[in-house]
């Protein structure tokens, strides 16, 4: 199976502020990674897919990029709103399709 | 725009079949473009995928779960099931249906709302 190692586990930020995600592939998926924000007691959204493109409707703070096995979520001015988790996850040709441990993202 | 609606019993004892259904409005599950996922939550191990049906029929299980998982599909009711035999504490988790955006199956653009299933005697 594909590892998908997510960093930071945790992360406190100020409104306004830049925040960045990174997750790492265990082995080279290509483009195909996305990026979900799941709020508590809700489901995964999805924002980014591709690896760089933004899902219709999401707000075009959020953005993705990177290609192989290295790849980036950034959010440029952080809102009150996107305080959630945050999960990246491969779906390379070959399945399982995996996702990073998580990142938790509260107001400093 | 597609919804999808998990449903099934919220408790489950050890040993037995968990069963989940999950109805779709507003979209086919039979137009031959997207693939229909099972994914669960639980805190221990973070997302979990558990297997896909096609809209054709066709079917992929993680390895991990395989010799417990089946999907299945009823087109005509706008359904696909999850069942998941021989369960123990270990699969409790919020359980949810997803469907693909078109391209590739792993790629998740719609969601159920979830449905917690607890594994307890």
């Amino acid at each position: 199976d594909i590892q998908m190692t997510q960093s930071p586990s945790s992360l406190s930020a100020s409104v306004g502020d830049r925040v960045t995600i990174t997750c790492q592939a265990s082995q080279d998926i290509s483009k195909y990674l996305s990026w979900y924000q799941q709020k508590p007691g809700k489901a995964p959204k999805l924002l980014i897919y591709d690896a760089i493109n933004l899902e219709t409707g999401v707000p075009s703070r959020f953005s993705g990029s990177g290609l192989g096995t290295h790849f980036t979520f950034t959010i440029s001015s952080l809102q009150p709103e996107d305080i959630a988790t945050y999960y990246c996850q491969h779906y390379d040709n070959l399945p399982p399709y995996t996702f990073g441990q998580g990142t938790k993202l509260d107001i400093k | 725009q597609v919804q999808l609606q998990e449903s099934g019993p919220g408790l489950v004892k050890p040993s037995q079949t968990l069963s989940l259904t999950c109805t779709v409005s507003g979209g086919s599950i039979s137009s031959g473009a997207y693939y229909w996922s099972w994914i669960r939550q639980n805190p221990g191990k973070g997302l979990e995928w558990i297997g896909y049906i096609s809209d054709s029929g066709s079917t992929y299980y993680n390895p991990s779960l395989e010799s417990r998982v089946t999907i299945s599909q009823d087109t005509s009711k706008k359904q696909f099931s999850l069942r998941l035999s021989s369960v123990t504490v270990a699969d409790t988790a919020v359980y949810y249906c997803a469907r693909s955006a078109s391209g590739p199956p792993g790629n998740f653009q719609h969601w159920g709302q979830g449905t917690l299933v607890t594994v307890s005697s």
